[in-house]
């Protein structure tokens, strides 16, 4: 199985920054890719898919660079219930049926 | 709507102790995921099945490790005999055939194993 990697962090901005976090990806063959958000001692949960035109829902942006095998997700005025660990995801296969995760990247942020 | 329900929360044991983990995934999802956090490892994969067959167990450590699913509503996850090492939160996710385009897999609120 192939590997997701991702800035280590944690990230500790102040409310309105803007923070944009990094994930690489060494499967070629995966096709779909993911951010996931998990609060602290929860499980976690989709925040956005991302696809190879960019996407953007709100204050979040999320974008692809196949050539590169590169993801990432842009997160503008933050807000203090923003501070979460934000799982990168890829299709473990073609049929992107299983997901593999990133480690995660801690985002803190503060008033 | 009922999510995916686990039990036990939280499980102390000791060491070289049977440990069973057990799932109910969300009704109508036709595949389930049974994933390992960690601090040091992350979100591991180590099993999935797909209309109650196991599709990809590479992800299991060992032979301590094993895991079922008799029907479409429930799955258990056995670590025999468990070690210090086992020590993690087990999540299990469901997701449908839909669902998998969406990238949406619907988590459990994980099991927490000690093993002393």
């Amino acid at each position: 199985r192939k590997e997701v990697e991702q800035d280590p962090g944690p990230f500790n901005v102040p409310e309105g920054a803007t923070v944009a976090f990094n994930c690489t990806y060494s499967n070629s063959a995966s096709q779909s890719f993911f951010w996931y958000r998990q609060d602290c001692r929860k499980e976690p949960k989709l925040l956005m898919s991302v696809y190879s035109s960019g996407n953007e829902d709100g204050r979040f942006t999320a974008q692809l660079n196949r050539a590169s095998q590169y993801i990432s997700l842009l997160i503008r005025d933050s807000k203090l219930s923003d501070s979460a660990t934000y799982l990168c995801a890829a299709a473990a296969n073609q049929a992107g049926t299983a997901l593999i995760f990133g480690k995660g990247t801690t985002l803190s942020v503060s008033s | 709507d009922a999510g995916v329900i686990q039990s036990p929360r939280h499980e102390v044991t000791e060491m070289g102790q049977e440990v069973t983990l057990r799932c109910k995934p969300i009704s109508g999802h036709d595949y389930l995921f049974w994933y390992r956090q960690t601090m040091m490892r992350g979100l591991e994969l180590l099993i999935y099945f797909n209309n109650n067959v196991p599709i990809d167990d590479s992800g299991m450590p060992e032979d301590r490790f094993s895991a079922k699913m008799p029907n479409a509503s429930f799955s258990t996850l056995k670590i025999q005999p468990s070690e210090p090492r086992d020590s993690a939160v087990y999540f299990c996710a469901s997701s449908s055939l839909r669902d998998r385009f969406t990238g949406e897999l619907f988590f459990g609120e994980g099991s927490r194993l000690t093993v002393l």
